[in-house]
């Protein structure tokens, strides 16, 4: 059973902190790491699809990097926002045809 | 992004009774849907995966008479939970992996409370 581990499960910060969180997976088992944004009564949004080792994508405030070799991501979160507030699923592809395999993710709250 | 619906987003049912759950991808076909159990601290749980035409892919433990999947279309996909119990009572969430291959693209999810 492949584990997928995310830290830390929840995390408060002050608007106007950057933040950051972590995903680990098993480095033998990599096709695509996938992170999602989850915010309550909402479907997951899609952030992220990383497939190769140093990746580094950006979108707006958010960024994520990828070392495939140690295996763990990064979350970075640039001068959170209230509306940053929600829960950061990353998810494993282990290879092309499989499902995806999810962390527990992390629940950020953003306060004012 | 894609996107996907789910319905309902919440149903509270009697035990012994069947709920339907539809999943719908609106904007694009989806040969691939997945459906995901989340239980309270828990990661999402792949319950199986569905695919247009044929038969689903149940996980360990899951049983496939009890959570009955159908994919009749590109666009849909349905989950009957059959003989509704209280142990049933969880978050059901659906997915549909894009025609490339590269990403899922989520539903809002179902509540369903079996009293």
């Amino acid at each position: 059973i492949l584990n997928v581990e995310q830290s830390p499960q929840s995390l408060h910060v002050q608007e106007g902190d950057s933040t950051n969180f972590t995903c680990s997976f098993p480095s033998s088992n990599f096709y695509a790491l996938h992170w999602y944004r989850w915010e309550t009564a909402k479907s997951p949004e899609a952030l992220f699809v990383m497939t190769l080792n140093g990746d580094e994508k950006k979108k707006g405030r958010i960024s994520a990097t990828l070392n495939t070799k140690e295996g763990y991501s990064y979350l970075y979160i640039k001068g959170s926002q209230p509306e940053d507030s929600a829960t950061y699923l990353c998810a494993l592809l282990p290879s092309g045809n499989t499902p995806l395999v999810f962390g527990k993710g992390t629940r950020l709250s953003v306060i004012a | 992004g894609a996107v996907v619906s789910q319905h309902p987003s919440r149903v509270i049912c009697k035990s012994g009774t069947s709920v339907k759950i539809e999943c719908r991808s609106l904007d694009f076909q989806a040969t691939t849907m997945f459906w995901y159990r989340q239980f309270p601290k828990k990661s999402l749980m792949l319950m199986a995966t569905s695919n247009e035409g044929s038969k689903a892919t149940y996980e360990q433990g899951v049983e496939k008479d009890k959570f009955l999947i159908n994919h009749a279309s590109l666009t849909l996909s349905t989950l009957t939970v059959t003989s509704a119990h209280p142990e049933d009572s969880s978050f059901y969430i659906c997915s549909a992996r894009f025609p490339s291959g590269d990403t899922q693209y989520f539903g809002p999810g179902t509540r369903l409370t079996v009293l």
